[in-house]
């Protein structure tokens, strides 16, 4: 079985600061994972995705993550954050053992303070 | 580029009622998801067709039924609605080619009053 585990539900910085969010997965297979973006009552952006070629994976608006498979995490990172960061993030893993659906974590919520 | 098309936006509906979700995935793509994410939760997954028939089950209740039409738009059927099943629904479609990679629409947000 797949899944994804964010261990933080909320983060709060100071703008210009880096972010940093966690995320950690189990997968049997080789896994893609993605992370997605979610503005208050919008729907989901994707912002990046590991699909087994290079561990660093820019994304856009300025994010990254590195996929560590003797970690097995996929933490999102950002140098210097934005109000407009202001957002909740998840963590997704696709389920490579079936039918390639989602299967999110339970969100961080970014508080960026001025 | 065409992207994934949900119809309506936002649907108001009262208990007991019934609503009808419709997703239009991007041109040849043959798999749809549909999703549900209730108020701050992370979005659930409820049910997938591919070419035109049914490929994974989540929790999804007897409630609701959906199917794949032969020009591969999904419908979602809720029945006898319930203030639970108020919630933002997304649907996305992917396609054999690069299937790890599926693209959301913007969601139908259900309210149950």
């Amino acid at each position: 079985a797949q899944s994804v585990t964010q261990l933080d539900s909320h983060v709060s910085v100071s703008e210009g600061t880096p972010v940093l969010l966690r995320c950690n997965y189990s997968s049997s297979y080789s896994p893609s994972l993605f992370w997605y973006v979610q503005h208050p009552n919008k729907g989901l952006q994707l912002l990046l995705k590991y699909t087994s070629a290079a561990t660093l994976v820019k994304g856009i608006n300025g994010f990254e993550a590195e996929f560590k498979k003797s970690e097995t995490s996929f933490h999102l990172t950002k140098p210097s954050a934005h109000m407009s960061d202001a957002a909740e993030y998840f963590c997704v893993v696709s389920d490579r053992s079936g039918t390639y659906k989602y299967i999110f974590g339970t969100g961080t919520r970014l508080k960026v303070l001025a | 580029a065409a992207g994934v098309i949900q119809s309506p936006r936002h649907l108001i509906k009262e208990k007991r009622e019934t609503a009808t979700l419709k997703c239009y995935p991007i041109p040849r793509h043959d798999t749809v998801y549909w999703y549900q994410q209730g108020p701050g939760q992370d979005p659930q997954f409820l049910i997938s067709f591919y070419e035109k028939m049914q490929s994974d089950k989540g929790s999804i209740p007897d409630r609701f039924s959906a199917q794949q039409f032969s020009d591969y738009h999904s419908e979602l059927n809720m029945s006898s609605l319930e203030l639970g099943d108020s919630a933002l629904y997304f649907c996305a479609s992917s396609s054999l080619i690069e299937r790890d990679e599926a693209f959301f629409g913007q969601g139908t947000r259900l309210t149950v009053v």
